[in-house]
């Protein structure tokens, strides 16, 4: 299957600072990019759908400024948490669409994200 | 309201027995795509089947079998044979027709634990 590649996998950092997770498609080209976040135990919950050129699409109550989405490419995607607060440690997990795939949806390997 | 709901939020089964995990989806969309996906402590997403609404037979992956009950909205997942390495959350999702984007939504999650 096709393998989308997410980085760091685990990141610490302090808050009030900003922290960039990178999503790549290594062997396809996504027009569509998803960012999923999930806390322990619950269920992934859609913040953002990212396009290639064009603007991100939040979901409700998910800050656009707060969480910054760019999608430069067709193989790239990136979400940067602007002044991170202990309240945005979470898991992060992205997922990427292959136009010529529909029977399924190619994960990231997620980042923890822990703010102190 | 919950377009995907999974009421176990846990289950037993005794190592080389058959589980059942349940799933019902709310959709108006005549076309939509139903997943279940696999995500071990480390937080990775594996994909383990995939039925569309169109599809006239049930899904079949190696132990894993979707029971399609598209009257009822239902689509449970049955693993059979379980293996001490099934213990995980399962997730069940759904991606409704191509005018939404092709994002997912997730139901709550099973947390599924192999006796052996």
């Amino acid at each position: 299957g096709a393998v989308v590649s997410q980085h760091p996998s685990r990141v610490i950092c302090k808050s009030g600072t900003s922290v960039k997770i990178e999503c790549r498609s290594l062997d396809f080209q996504a027009t569509t990019m998803f960012w999923y976040r999930q806390f322990p135990k619950q269920s992934l919950m859609l913040m953002a759908t990212s396009n290639e050129g064009s603007k991100a699409t939040y979901e409700q109550g998910v800050e656009k400024d707060k969480f910054l989405i760019n999608h430069a490419s067709l193989t790239l995607s990136t979400l940067t948490v602007t002044s991170a607060h202990p309240e945005d440690s979470s898991f992060y997990i992205c997922s990427a669409r292959a136009a010529t795939v529909n029977t399924e949806a190619f994960f990231g390997q997620g980042t923890r994200l822990t703010v102190v | 309201a919950q377009k995907i709901t999974q009421t176990q939020p846990g289950m037993f089964v005794q190592e080389k027995e058959a589980v059942t995990l349940d799933c019902t989806y709310d959709t108006s969309d005549p076309s939509y795509g139903l997943f279940w996906y696999k995500q071990p402590s480390s937080g990775e997403m594996i994909f383990l089947i995939y039925q569309g609404s169109y599809d006239q037979q049930n899904a079949t992956e190696g132990r894993y079998s979707l029971n399609f009950q598209k009257a009822r909205k239902s689509a449970n997942l049955v693993i059979s044979a379980s293996q001490l390495g099934d213990s995980a959350m399962y997730f069940c999702a759904m991606r409704e027709g191509i005018n939404q984007g092709g994002k997912l939504i997730f139901g709550q999650g099973t947390e599924l634990s192999v006796k052996p």
